[in-house]
């Protein structure tokens, strides 16, 4: 079992709507949890960052970690195309390493 | 820019041969990473330097593989005796010290014939 699960998709949904996405993970240790987003045949790119449980709002980009249920989600409100890209969660538990552990990423497509 | 820079951006190369990648972290960042990526995966750890020392290093950093960061400033990855299956996009991201965020490079994308 990988320590951070990630369904792969594609996820496509319209224009303005919302987004859920969603990772679990394996190992009580983690404390770091991160969102990034990838473009194609780019590097990623940090979205999002908490630590232990509870919510985090930044514009359109929510982050909820359920260190209970071991369950994190992004959720992106009023989606634009521009959103289309692959999100990879990450979490550590040690800031001595910082060592990422990453899910295999989501593919989403906001169609116009 | 002051963000993370790699060079190069592709690398072709035949089977055999050596390979080496630089990466040029945020200054002020004291730690830098490298990722190795395939496609439809995200990113595995290879290594990690708290300025110039290498920390840390995962279990798929055969012997073929070397990182160096000398004076703590920028870092090199060499891969040698390439393999077909080294081919994969190489990421580098730097982080402050505490490590809670990481901000990575464009990558090197690596295809070894």
């Amino acid at each position: 079992q990988k320590e951070v699960e990630q369904d792969p998709g594609p996820l496509s949904v319209p224009e303005g709507a919302i987004v859920s996405l969603n990772c679990t993970y394996s190992n009580s240790a983690f404390q770091y949890f991160m969102w990034y987003r990838q473009y194609s045949r780019k590097g990623p790119e940090l979205l999002m960052y908490t630590y232990s449980s509870g919510n985090k709002e930044d514009g359109r980009f929510t982050a909820q970690v359920d260190k209970s249920s071991k369950y994190i989600s992004l959720f992106i409100r009023d989606s634009q195309p521009s959103d289309s890209a692959t999100y990879l969660c990450a979490s550590y538990g040690s800031s001595n390493t910082g060592k990422l552990i990453f899910g295999q990423g989501t593919t989403l497509q906001v169609k116009p | 820019d002051t963000g993370v820079s790699q060079d190069p951006r592709h690398k072709i190369t035949k089977r055999g041969q050596n390979v080496t990648f630089r990466c040029d972290p945020i200054s002020e960042h004291n730690r830098l990473y490298w990722y190795r990526q395939t496609l439809g995966q995200g990113p595995e750890f290879l290594t990690y330097f708290q300025n110039e020392a290498q920390l840390e290093k995962s279990r798929l950093l055969s012997d073929r593989f070397s990182a160096e960061r000398p004076k703590g400033s920028f870092s090199t990855l060499e891969i040698q005796r390439t393999e077909q299956g080294d081919s994969a996009m190489y990421l580098c991201a730097s982080g402050p010290t505490g490590g809670e965020t990481q901000y990575f490079g464009p990558g090197t994308r690596l295809l070894v014939l």
